[in-house]
């Protein structure tokens, strides 16, 4: 299987702030990669998915770049909603595998 | 408005067989695969089980497969999962989530899911 790893585990920045989140493979897994976002008591919500595709409604402060292993989810002047836990995933082949989770705190 | 909505959970006793439902609206179900992830707070997201709309072909975790069964009734709008055997590592938030396609292959990103119910296997 393939093993998704984020990097850092947490996170703590400031509203206004830009962030970005790593997610590597352990093999390639091309641009079929999506990252949600979760809020505590709630359900995953897709930000991303075909590595740089965003997701209708999500705004443009957030980005994702990358292919083959290394992924980057990037999060532009942060806003107070966004203090949250994201999560990459993979979806090559017919498996699919999340990330560990980056857990975003404000300082 | 798509809805997904997870039914089925509970305290369960280890070795006993459990079915999840999941009752979808908002959409064509038929048209879309379907999976369901679990989450627990030492293991965090977990992909379980993915069918295809047609109900045609299943995929399955390595960690699961062989003990967990999905299916879907699409004139009922409905999927399931079905545990065969319990077991303690079971215990978790199951949720349904809606594939952004019919297929699986590259398409499997999860675009909309339900809010969970929880599963706790304990005797």
């Amino acid at each position: 299987d393939i093993q998704m790893t984020q990097s850092p585990s947490t996170l703590s920045a400031s509203v206004g702030d830009t962030i970005t989140i790593s997610c590597r493979a352990s093999q390639t897994v091309n641009t079929w990669l999506a990252w949600y976002q979760q809020k505590p008591g709630r359900a995953p919500k897709l930000l991303v998915h075909s590595a740089s595709t965003l997701e209708g409604g999500v705004p443009s402060r957030f980005s994702g770049v990358g292919s083959g292993t290394d992924f980057t989810l990037t999060i532009t002047s942060l806003q107070p909603d966004d203090f949250a836990t994201y999560y990459c995933q993979h979806y090559s082949g017919y498996s699919r595998t999340f990330g560990q989770g980056t857990r975003v705190e404000m300082k | 408005e798509v809805r997904l909505l997870e039914s089925g959970g509970g305290l369960e006793q280890p070795g006993k067989p459990l079915k999840l439902s999941c009752l979808a609206s908002g959409f064509m179900f038929r048209s879309y695969a379907m999976s369901w992830v679990r989450q627990t707070p030492g293991k965090g997201l977990e992909w379980v089980a993915g069918i295809v709309g047609g109900g045609g072909s299943a995929y399955y975790a390595d960690s699961v497969r062989g003990r967990f069964i999905i299916s879907r009734d699409n004139s009922e709008n409905t999927l399931y999962l079905t545990i065969l055997n319990l077991r303690a590592e079971d215990s978790a938030l199951y949720y349904c989530a809606k594939g952004p396609n019919f297929d699986w292959l590259y398409y499997g990103s999860f675009d909309a899911w339900g809010q969970g119910t929880l599963l706790t296997v304990s005797s």
